[in-house]
């Protein structure tokens, strides 16, 4: 059971260029949502979606877009990276939206140039 | 404006002793609490939580207090254990579903035990 899965560990970019952070989970957990964390200021969340085909933002969702075209993945796309992208990201899942704990991903760090 | 408060960035605790982490918290719409550990280079992972119909929950050498009229959380650990080093993170939830299975987090405590 590999849980929650994210690709890639780590990836450094220039400023104005586009990449996808991707993100898969095994345990048809209905619930994921994407978080950056920075220093000091703890996990916030980005996006978040309770479903195929349903997606909606979190607290910082600008810069950031999502979709949700099946149950298992979750990617998270930078369509122009800017150094204040410069964060690590987790992927998290749960059961479902009544379920409160998150199992998160291991971690993507980004560096943006 | 963080809704959810660490306010000690570090906590360094002999092997044995009590390592006590405190969270602040200003949104009074909160009625669920957890706590996270993460060591480097890994997701944070579960570690307890409470609701806010309880005061107190333990789970092994973890203890979660809380105090809904100061809007505050602590957890316990005794006796810490050198493999209890790593960031702590306090995070909170509301119930009221409408607003999606969010958690707000605070800034996280890095606790080192020393042998």
């Amino acid at each position: 059971n590999a849980g929650v899965t994210q690709t890639p560990k780590f990836q450094v970019l220039k400023t104005g260029q586009s990449m996808t952070l991707q993100c898969a989970q095994d345990m048809n957990h209905e619930y994921m949502s994407w978080y950056r964390q920075d220093p000091g200021m703890g996990l916030r969340l980005i996006h978040y979606s309770v479903g195929a085909g349903i997606t909606d933002q979190g607290e910082v969702p600008n810069g950031y877009n999502v979709s949700r075209s099946t149950t298992e993945d979750f990617p998270l796309r930078l369509l122009s990276a800017a150094p204040s992208q410069t964060s690590v990201y987790f992927c998290a899942s749960s059961l479902d939206m009544r379920a409160n704990v998150l199992t998160f991903g291991a971690g993507s760090r980004l560096t943006v140039l | 404006d963080q809704q959810v408060k660490q306010n000690s960035p570090s906590l360094s605790v002999q092997e044995g002793r009590i390592s006590i982490l405190n969270c602040d918290y200003t949104n009074s719409m909160f009625d669920y609490f957890l706590w996270y550990k993460k060591y480097p280079a890994e997701g944070p992972t579960f570690l307890i939580s409470i609701s806010s119909i309880k005061d107190k929950n333990e789970d092994g050498r973890f203890t979660v207090f809380l105090n809904k009229s100061a809007k505050h959380l602590s957890l316990h650990i005794v006796p810490s254990q050198p493999g209890d080093s790593a960031v702590y993170f306090c995070a909170a939830t509301t119930s009221i579903k409408a607003a999606g299975n969010k958690l707000t987090f605070g800034g996280g405590t890095r606790v080192l035990v020393k042998p």
